[in-house]
């Protein structure tokens, strides 16, 4: 099965700061279809997961323009420009190109 | 709007079965895939699979036979059922839609924690 690498287990940042946040594959996300299988997840207490990034850069409706996905093969980052207070929250790549489908071990934001 | 919202026991016993079910409102789940996810102590993530519009599933292999995914369509709703469980099952399971737009979960339930213990 694909691993996912989410280096950082926590990140630490500051109203406003940029952050970005690291998922690496073991094998390449990209389909003959030419897509990234690559997504990124925020959970926060007491919400509802919410996707954020498909196709790894795409993002999904009603998501904010500071969230930014980036990366192709097999390393990818999701991105968070002008930190606020909402997105201080555990984020996870998940990989839905080959199955079992794969999380990364999350990446918790937390506040300096 | 779809909404989406797991219900069952909190508390299963070692060796018994764990049975959950997902009730869906504001979408037929005639329409995409629908799948279950468990998030473990420690924040690890797993998918466990998914059954289809049509009603076709797919597991993860880790689960072996232990699990199924069925539904109800008459009522929009799945289930999960996990059978011999063990503590190493403790876990808050959640189920989700998959996105038409592909490959992408876009709507999760709140989440269901259950804790396997005698």
């Amino acid at each position: 099965q694909i691993t996912l690498t989410q280096q950082a287990e926590s990140l630490w940042v500051s109203p406003g700061e940029k952050v970005s946040i690291t998922c690496r594959a073991s094998q390449s996300l990209l389909y003959t279809d030419g897509k990234h299988y690559l997504s990124w997840y925020q959970q926060r207490p007491g919400q509802t997961t919410k996707a954020l990034i498909y196709h790894a850069s795409i993002r999904t409706d009603g998501v904010p323009t500071r969230f930014i996905g980036s990366g192709s093969g097999t390393e990818f980052t999701l991105s968070i420009e002008d930190v606020q207070p909402e997105d201080i929250a555990l984020y996870y790549c998940l990989q839905t190109l080959k199955k079992p489908s794969t999380f990364g071990g999350g990446t918790k934001l937390e506040l300096k | 709007e779809v909404q989406l919202q797991e219900s069952g026991p909190g508390l299963v016993k070692p060796s018994q079965s764990l049975s959950l079910t997902c009730s869906v409102t504001g979408y037929s789940i005639t329409s995409n895939y629908w799948g279950w996810i468990r998030k473990f102590p420690g924040n690890k993530m797993e998918w466990m699979g998914y059954i289809s519009y049509s009603g076709s599933t797919s597991y993860n292999p880790s689960l072996k036979s232990r699990i199924s995914i069925t539904r109800d369509t008459s009522k929009n709703q799945f289930f999960l059922q996990l059978n011999s469980v063990t503590t190493e099952d403790t876990a808050t399971y959640y189920c989700a839609r998959y996105s038409l737009l592909g490959g992408v979960m876009d709507a999760w339930g709140q989440g269901a924690s259950v804790t396997v213990s005698s």
